[in-house]
């Protein structure tokens, strides 16, 4: 199925762990995304990445890192995990950047004890 | 900077009643508008969008009408089925930036 696939959908890991989330999407698509949304079904945008240019929120801690080894995927990793990292993480993808039609992955739950 | 601001949820509704869900917008120009969804335990869904003003976007029985005079984007339905729970939210996009989203306002039908 052409689509957008995250694993693993659900992660459960102790504070100052160093984690690794998986994306790839199938679709064709030149750009992608992260995305965190809190307990309140807040969602904000971490990063966009296409084949030339990454765009990272100010807001977003250096412990978060993508990488792009090629582009059908975008992997998120986080270093040293605290607790306030539990949320779900989203990854997506569009066919440019300025579109908007973005199709979602389901999704990747992150809890930190 | 661009923002969009939503009703607070939740919404809850009987089945078949009338459904309104607010959504206006800041943007510096003139920003495409959207409606994604989000089903329990799923990923977000495009639901409908309107990339100029005037324009009304629908589906599944949705809709919503781009008003630049109110800046607004509300999102309507007739008859709700309680199949349409979820948490509904209002997205816009603006010269190649990335998408920014409302707060989310959650959506319960009961029957």
């Amino acid at each position: 199925d052409t689509a957008v696939s995250q694993t693993p959908k659900y992660l459960v890991t102790q504070m100052g762990n160093d984690k690794s989330i998986k994306c790839e999407q199938n679709l064709g698509h030149d750009t992608m995304y992260w995305y965190k949304q809190d307990s309140k079904k807040f969602l904000k945008i971490m990063f966009s990445y296409n084949n030339k240019e990454l765009i990272i929120n100010e807001t977003v801690p250096n412990r978060f890192s993508p990488k792009s080894p090629d582009k059908a995927h975008l992997n998120l990793h986080i270093n040293s995990l605290e607790l306030g990292d539990s949320a779900v993480y989203f990854c997506a993808s569009s066919p440019d950047s300025g579109s908007g039609g973005y199709t979602f992955g389901s999704g990747t739950r992150l809890t930190v004890v | 900077g661009n923002s969009v601001t939503q009703m607070e949820g939740p919404v809850t509704l009987s089945e078949e009643a009338f459904l309104t869900i607010n959504c206006t917008y800041t943007a510096t120009g003139y920003p495409s508008l959207f409606w994604y969804v989000q089903y329990p335990g799923e990923g977000l869904q495009l639901l409908l969008k309107a990339t100029k003003a005037d324009d009304k976007g629908s589906n599944k029985g949705f809709e919503a009408t781009y008003r630049k005079e109110t800046t607004s984007f509300h999102l309507e339905k007739g008859s709700v089925q309680v199949s349409d729970s979820a948490v509904y939210f209002c997205a816009l996009i603006w010269a190649g930036n990335m998408l920014t989203f409302g707060g989310g306002t959650r959506l319960m039908v009961k029957p």
